[in-house]
């Protein structure tokens, strides 16, 4: 059984500051992660899509990690904003499920930032 | 373009019905994903088709089962419902395979009374 987890659960941080998530996945097998952002009454919309170990991707104030052959990617938001309240979620995709779409998501992290 | 159109948005069922869902997907994507979450869950894949024929699948009874035409719109159906079955369920439309990422509806919150 796959099993993907993330950490925190949930994470409450102040307008301005930097924080970072945790999504651990198994090594083996590995074809790609996914991250999307899940806000309330939305639907997930993705924020990477990662292949390679050692991929580093970027979009705004959002960044993330990959390491594959640990198992792990991190998520790191810089300077948070209210708007960036949401859940995260990490989805993993084995190889083997490359030609198909079958995610396994991580629980997520709920992120509220205060103004 | 268009995004990935569910419905209906909200249905309420009683125990032992059957229902049936709808996703459209986005113009030229040819694969659909359906997903379900509950409390406390993550987002658990139900199946996924992807020019009409199955493609894979995950660990739901076969009371869950699917389909696909050839204008890539999906239907999830689930027979003999239970209470359990109370659930947000996601639809999802990507290109090809899962290399690419994965465009989501805003899914369709069934209650089971």
């Amino acid at each position: 059984i796959l099993n993907v987890e993330q950490s925190p659960q949930s994470l409450h941080v102040q307008e301005g500051d930097s924080t970072n998530f945790t999504c651990s996945f198994p090594s083996s097998n590995f074809y790609a992660l996914h991250w999307y952002r899940w806000e309330t009454a939305k639907s997930p919309e993705a924020l990477f899509v990662m292949t390679l170990n050692g991929d580093e991707k970027k979009k705004g104030r959002i960044s993330a990690t990959l390491n594959t052959k640990e198992g792990y990617s991190y998520l790191y938001i810089k300077g948070s904003q209210p708007e960036d309240s949401a859940t995260y979620l990490c989805a993993f995709l084995a190889l083997g499920g490359g030609a198909t779409n079958k995610l396994i998501f991580g629980t997520g992290t709920l992120l509220a930032v205060q103004p | 373009k268009a995004g990935v159109t569910q419905t209906p948005r909200y249905l309420i069922k009683t125990r032992g019905q059957q229902v049936t869902l709808s996703c459209s997907p986005i113009s030229g994507h040819r694969s659909v994903s359906w997903y379900q979450q509950t409390p406390g869950q993550g987002l658990q894949f139900l199946f996924e088709y992807f020019s009409e024929t199955q493609r894979n699948k995950g660990n739901f009874p076969g009371r869950f089962s699917g389909r696909q035409f050839s204008n890539s719109r999906s239907e999830m159906n689930v027979s003999t419902l239970e209470l359990g079955d109370s659930a947000l369920y996601l639809c999802a439309s990507s290109s090809t395979g899962g290399g690419t990422e994965a465009f989501f509806g805003q899914g369709t919150r069934l209650t089971v009374v």
